[in-house]
């Protein structure tokens, strides 16, 4: 069974902190990983990764995935306050159709206190 | 440009009844999303239309959920009779073209509205 695994489930943090997030991963006919970012809104996208060791960075988020251990990370460095919120990893896998298929992880709830 | 409308914004209902959300997509965009996100989960498509026809409804529970686009503009999401497990935020999105095989969580070129936080009790 396809499945996604987020790690921690909740994070509480100081403002000027670091954190890491942690996505694995058990998922066949593997396309890409996203990351999300989640307010009281729908979710906002925050990265696509296809290949293995290759960064992406925006701002003071990075993040970068592990193919062959099946994982992701997604740095914030210098949380602020307005980084409080629920990252969610998703997995796209191709099972064709009109839509692919998004599996998600319950998400990090993060709490970034000034 | 005005965004994805959705109303309401909360409903609480008592099991068994039921309940509409209504969603006005971005003006031209032919392609229109719903979506259902559990507390602890991400978001679950429900339906796609593509103008006023209906692309993928796989994952609708159909003995409960209907949906329509009439007109290719406006749509509605109907609940009947609820369920406590209803209880949910209920998504709308649209995209001004099919995504071809991608979802719009994935493409900067679609776009959600607020969302319908819904309460079965």
């Amino acid at each position: 069974e396809d499945k996604v695994v987020q790690s921690p489930l909740s994070l509480v943090v100081h403002e000027g902190d670091t954190v890491t997030l942690n996505c694995s991963y058990e998922v066949t006919n593997f396309r890409s990983l996203l990351w999300y970012k989640q307010e009281k809104k729908a979710p906002t996208f925050l990265f696509m990764l296809t290949s293995s060791g290759i960064e992406k960075k925006s701002g003071r988020l990075s993040s970068i995935l592990d193919k062959k251990e099946l994982f992701s990370i997604l740095n914030i460095t210098a949380t602020q306050t307005g980084d409080s919120a629920v990252y969610l990893c998703a997995v796209e896998a191709n099972y064709g159709g009109s839509q692919g298929n998004l599996i998600f992880g319950k998400g990090t709830k993060l709490s970034v206190k000034p | 440009e005005a965004g994805v409308a959705q109303s309401p914004r909360y409903k609480i209902i008592e099991k068994r009844q039921s309940v509409a959300f209504w969603c006005n997509p971005i003006s031209g965009h032919a392609t229109l999303y719903w979506y259902q996100q559990i507390l602890g989960q991400g978001p679950k498509l429900l339906i796609q239309f593509q103008n006023n026809g209906v692309v993928d409804d796989s994952q609708l529970p159909k003995d409960r959920f209907s949906a329509e686009r009439l007109k290719g503009v406006d749509s509605t999401l109907k609940i009947q009779p609820a369920k406590l497990e209803d209880s949910a935020v209920y998504l709308c999105a649209s995209s001004p073209r099919s995504l071809e095989g991608r979802s719009p969580l994935m493409n900067t070129e679609a776009f959600f509205g607020q969302g319908t936080r819904l309460t079965v009790v």
